[in-house]
């Protein structure tokens, strides 16, 4: 079983802050998905990344890939009330259907 | 549809009743998967489908499981003899094909199970 650990656990932040989130691991994946959850809600997909040391940025968000695939960080620039939630990362490894998911960070932003 | 339905969105139950949970993946998805999410932890994978190959299994917890997918689209996920600690949220989602890296997965919103 491929383990993600997700750090920190709780974060409580004021709006307009800014913070990073991030997903560790001694496997090495394939690729990397984060998916954000919402209260009475499933998570929805954010990005993928692929490559060792890729970075995408969607708006306010940075996705990093660390160089060696086993990393990955999530960096929010000036937090909005709206990006409150559960962050979730998980792994594309061996068994590529069974996604193996961390804990997942649970954000919130306060107005 | 346009997303993953499941239902009922909320079951209250009593012990040592059987409850069924039904998902309805996005139209023209292959694969479809069961997560059981609870308080403080991650997602559990409990069951996989991939169009008409045998289910795989290994997630779930415990006999008292099952699931079955007819016709390669609605799925049931039936708990036997509920027990408190099956008290979860039940997550289904379907995804285009076997580990879809483009696209992902899309989940329905649950079904929180509470057993009392």
């Amino acid at each position: 079983t491929q383990l993600l650990e997700q750090s920190p656990q709780f974060l409580s932040i004021q709006e307009g802050e800014n913070l990073t989130v991030y997903c560790n691991s001694s496997s090495v994946f394939s690729s990397l998905q984060w998916y954000r959850q919402e209260p009475g809600e499933g998570p929805v997909l954010l990005v993928t990344v692929v490559t060792g040391g890729e970075v995408k940025k969607l708006k306010r968000l940075t996705f990093q890939f660390g160089d060696a695939r086993k990393d990955s960080s999530l960096h929010i620039t000036a937090a909005q009330p709206g990006d409150t939630g559960l962050y979730l990362c998980t792994g594309f490894g061996g068994s590529n259907y069974k996604l193996t998911f961390g804990k997942g960070t649970l954000l919130t932003v306060n107005p | 549809g346009a997303g993953v339905s499941q239902s009922p969105s909320n079951k209250v139950t009593e012990k040592g009743k059987d409850v069924e949970l039904r998902c309805d993946p996005i139209s023209g998805h292959t694969a479809l998967y069961w997560y059981r999410q609870s308080l403080g932890q991650g997602l559990e994978f409990l069951i996989y489908f991939q169009g008409n190959s045998a289910p795989d299994k290994s997630g779930l917890p415990s006999d008292r499981f099952s699931a079955e997918r007819t016709g390669g689209s609605v799925s049931t996920l039936t708990i036997q003899r509920t027990q408190q600690e099956d008290s979860a949220v039940y997550l289904c989602a379907s995804s285009r094909i076997q580990g879809d890296r483009d696209y992902g997965y899309t989940f329905g919103s649950g079904t929180r199970l509470t057993v009392v």
